[in-house]
């Protein structure tokens, strides 16, 4: 079991740039979750796939965020035109959804940095 | 809405006595408890979870926990601490009623080992 990973680790940025970030769930995990984690703060729900539907996109999330998880394995999530409130860890997991509160495994996070 | 609180921000103690980290929580129906810890620029790892049943939950690396109805609470417990548990640790709540069982997380509590 190879665990979530996600690519880059590191990623510095000038504002008006567009990033992208790759998330790649344990294999056979059938949900796949995106959250944001700022300097002192506890993560928070950005969005979650159920194979490869987007089911929920929190307010935090917006029009310039944009995820997809084609096929329902690896996921992206896009922010177009950056702006220096972005600057965060942005964390992925996946989980085996079969039944109830299924844990979620988390990967070691991209941390974005916006100049 | 469900909601998370930590009260310490950090907690200090000496190696070999016990460690408490505190966690209360808000929700609409019964509650699933998570703690994670999270080690400097890595994601969170897993340590254990409450979803029914026993109200101790024991989980990785000598940690347990007590899910407590009447208070909310769901402390996180470790008999004899170690240098190596400093680190941040954060208390999740989600519910059946939760899109996608989405977590949301505490603030965190940093915690000190001293030798």
């Amino acid at each position: 079991d190879t665990g979530v990973s996600q690519d880059p680790r590191h990623k510095i940025t000038k504002r008006g740039q567009n990033v992208t970030f790759r998330c790649d769930p344990i294999s056979e995990h059938n949900r796949l979750y995106w959250y944001r984690q700022t300097l002192g703060q506890g993560p928070e729900f950005l969005t979650y796939f159920q194979n490869e539907a987007q089911l929920e996109k929190s307010r935090l999330l917006s029009d310039r965020f944009s995820a997809e998880r084609p096929k329902g394995s690896f996921s992206t999530l896009e922010i177009q035109r950056t702006e220096q409130g972005d600057s965060a860890m942005y964390l992925c997991a996946s989980s085996f959804e079969g039944g109830r509160a299924a844990t979620q495994y988390f990967g070691p996070g991209t941390r974005l940095l916006v100049l | 809405a469900q909601s998370v609180a930590q009260p310490e921000d950090q907690v200090n103690v000496a190696e070999g006595n016990p460690l408490t980290v505190k966690c209360t929580y808000s929700v609409s129906g019964n509650p699933y408890l998570f703690w994670y810890v999270q080690y400097p620029n890595r994601g969170l790892q897993f340590l254990l979870k409450y979803i029914t049943g026993d109200n101790l939950v024991k989980g990785s690396y000598g940690f347990e926990a007590e899910f407590n109805k009447s208070q909310t609470s769901f402390h996180l417990k470790k008999p004899s601490a170690l240098v190596s548990d400093s680190a941040l640790y954060f208390c999740a709540v989600t519910t059946i009623k939760a899109a996608g069982n989405k977590l949301t997380f505490g603030g965190g509590t940093r915690v000190l080992v001293k030798p």
